[in-house]
């Protein structure tokens, strides 16, 4: 498949173990975030999003925080399994109201 | 991905060579988006459209030309090839700029030799 980045920074974590993959982003005035999920081979997927006027949003298995005081955002993944193996991003809809996104974490869950 | 798809998914040429990689919807959204990805640099946006005949530059459009005839194709075009242009390209499509989120394509990984 397709090789997402060579020097990505990576987490690795224990199955069954809960994951948090971290994103600093970069435009105050940004409103909307996503995150992406994109496994070997395969385009960005989405998991989920949080409007900026929540600091938290939970799925399933999945959580997105949001401090918008220091423009962080993170991907808290819970009960890691081993198909949760993939790079992650972040997305914020910046400049022009278009999606920017950040270089990705790649996660791996070790059996 | 259900919606879009890209074509070829692999394909490798020579340098100075023009190369047109094709995007497909079935999902009649108005905007489609062609990014590249490569190591340590992430998603970067080529260029994007917003309508028939309706397109604008992203970050780097240098070397690179897009149309767009009809709603459900995109196309992006590499008039002379280079070595810099080996990447994994990839075309995205959305109902509005951003606040629906963006679906992605598979990919098309193009080499020049």
């Amino acid at each position: 498949g397709e090789s997402v980045g060579l020097h990505l920074p990576t987490l690795s974590v224990q199955e069954g173990d809960n994951s948090i993959i971290n994103c600093a982003y970069s435009n105050s005035a940004s409103d909307y975030f996503i995150w992406y999920k994109q496994e070997s081979g395969k385009g960005p997927q989405f998991i989920i999003d949080i409007r900026s006027n929540m600091d938290k949003r939970q799925g399933q298995r999945v959580t997105v925080l949001l401090n918008k005081t220091v423009k962080h955002l993170s991907l808290q993944i819970a009960a890691t399994q081993p198909g949760d193996s993939a790079v992650y991003f972040c997305a914020e809809n910046g400049a022009g109201n278009m999606l920017t996104f950040g270089g990705g974490t790649r996660l791996m869950v070790k059996p | 991905d259900a919606g879009i798809t890209q074509s070829p998914r692999h394909k490798v040429t020579e340098t100075g060579t023009p190369v047109t990689l094709r995007c497909h919807q079935t999902e009649n959204h108005r905007y489609m988006y062609w990014y590249r990805q490569d190591p340590g640099h992430g998603l970067r946006l080529i260029h994007y459209s917003y309508g028939v005949k309706d397109t604008d530059k992203g970050e780097v459009s240098d070397g690179y030309s897009v149309s767009r005839s009809k709603t459900e194709d995109f196309l992006l075009t590499l008039e002379s090839a280079t070595s810099s242009q080996t990447s994994v390209y990839f075309c995205a499509i959305s109902t509005d700029r951003a606040m629906d989120g963006y679906t992605f394509g598979s990919g098309t990984r193009l080499t020049v030799v």
